[in-house]
């Protein structure tokens, strides 16, 4: 079925390791973004990409990475994971501008990340 | 910089009870807006959206929003709860040319039968 496709769904890393959140979709989407979801404090934006090879910061952007080499991916990199990047982070695509005004993002299911 | 308040940070309803939860934000200029729900367990999901037109706006479930220009404002409403309206709402906008959402930090209302 179409989505946006999060892998892995769980995590656990030890400090200072590094690793990759996989983010795919397959409808055509220009516009990808990575949010990471805290208790208490919502989403918080931390990259996002409006096309293929076009990537900009969000709020939190510290110690993570993306790349936007193809339409249908978004990978996030971790450099070295630290505790405080324990939490839930979502994938998220929308068609963008000038396609089409009835557009919400479409969110992935979400990888949970612990790092101890 | 840009932003959204949702007031309630957690809301107790009992079945059929009327529901508003409050949002606003700041910025000055064209805005598109939107209230996300999340269920127990999974990931976000669009209730319904206003970009422009008719400032009140029906969405899936019963659930429907005013845009109140002049308070900055975008309520969420919906006349008669249910229990499986148990979830966390999000809030979020997004300025006229960016088309990124902004979220808030979410409401979670829990719905006793």
């Amino acid at each position: 079925n179409a989505g946006v496709t999060q892998t892995p769904k769980f995590q656990v890393l030890k400090t200072g390791q590094s690793m990759t959140l996989q983010c795919a979709q397959d409808m055509n989407h220009e516009y990808m973004s990575w949010y990471r979801q805290d208790p208490g404090m919502g989403l918080r934006l931390i990259h996002y990409s409006v096309g293929a090879g076009i990537t900009d910061q969000g709020e939190v952007p510290n110690g993570y990475n993306v790349s936007r080499s193809t339409t249908e991916d978004f990978p996030l990199r971790l450099l070295s994971a630290a505790p405080s990047q324990t939490s839930v982070y979502f994938c998220a695509s929308s068609p963008g501008t000038g396609i089409s005004l009835d557009y919400g993002y479409t969110f992935g299911s979400g990888t949970r990340l612990t790092v101890v | 910089a840009q932003s959204v308040s949702q007031h309630n940070h957690h809301v107790i309803l009992s079945e059929a009870a009327s529901l508003e939860l409050g949002c606003n934000y700041s910025y000055g200029g064209t805005v598109n807006l939107f209230w996300y729900v999340q269920y127990p367990g999974q990931h976000l999901q669009l209730l319904l959206k206003y970009f422009s037109g008719d400032p009140l706006v029906k969405g899936i479930k019963g659930f429907e929003a005013e845009f109140i220009k002049s308070k900055f404002s975008f309520n969420l409403r919906k006349p008669s709860v249910q229990w499986s309206d148990t979830a966390e709402y999000f809030c979020a906008f997004a300025s006229g040319g960016s088309y990124i959402p902004t979220f808030g930090r979410g409401t979670s209302l829990i719905v006793h039968p």
